[in-house]
């Protein structure tokens, strides 16, 4: 069966110091890859996609994402994190078996704190 | 651009009430998803449409949950009666195309507390 995992519940980090959050799947061939951010009280927003190509991708408000096939892995990164970074990050696969086809699948996130 | 709306924000019941959620997609997006976030979960699909047909709802939980989505517009996602773990934020979203290949546009969600 398909799985995202993202190992790390929850990450502190300075303002103005690079963050990194996990995200590993398990999946047979390539995947169809997302980070989505959720801000308190508000729904989930694309931050990036991956389908193919450049495995390193560019995103919305500074974040890029790098996949690597021999880890399984799609980690996020931004160099400098600005206090408006704090949020909770999801990494997502798209299903691509049969009985569950197209179907956006989520990790359990990850909580990202930003102190002074 | 409005983006997907969703009400009430919040509602309070007790067990073996029923509420309803409503949600309204993005104008011309085909493909709306009800989706089910347990704190210190990541989302998890209960039913997807597309248009006015059920693409997917494999996880819905079909003894108290229902949705609909009767004019391909707007949907209404019920529960009927509600258990002590019904408590979660319930999220639409809606695309233009599939997941697969498209952006979801997700509401601010729907929390329910059952008490």
């Amino acid at each position: 069966a398909q799985s995202v995992t993202q190992p790390d519940i929850h990450i502190t980090v300075s303002e103005g110091a690079s963050l990194e959050l996990r995200c590993n799947y398990s999946y047979g061939a390539t995947p169809y890859l997302f980070w989505y951010v959720q801000s308190p009280g508000q729904g989930l927003q694309l931050l990036l996609k991956y389908f193919s190509g450049d495995t390193l991708v560019q995103g919305i408000k500074g974040f890029e994402a790098e996949f690597k096939r021999s880890q399984s892995s799609f980690n996020l990164r931004k160099p400098s994190v600005h206090w408006s970074d704090a949020a909770e990050y999801f990494c997502a696969v798209v299903s691509m078996t049969t009985d569950s086809w197209g179907k956006l699948q989520f990790g359990s996130g990850t909580q990202v704190v930003v102190t002074p | 651009e409005a983006g997907v709306a969703q009400s009430p924000r919040y509602k309070i019941i007790e067990k073996r009430q029923s509420v309803a959620f409503w949600c309204n997609p993005i104008s011309g997006h085909a493909t709306l998803y009800w989706y089910q976030q347990i704190l210190g979960q990541g989302p998890k699909l209960l039913i997807q449409f597309q248009n006015n047909g059920v693409v997917d709802d494999s996880q819905l939980p079909k003894d108290r949950f229902s949705a609909e989505r009767l004019k391909g517009v707007d949907s209404t996602l019920k529960i009927q009666p509600a258990k002590l773990e019904d408590s979660a934020v319930y999220l639409c979203a809606s695309s233009f195309g599939l997941a697969a290949t498209g952006e979801l546009f997700f509401g601010e969600g729907s929390r329910l507390t059952v008490l």
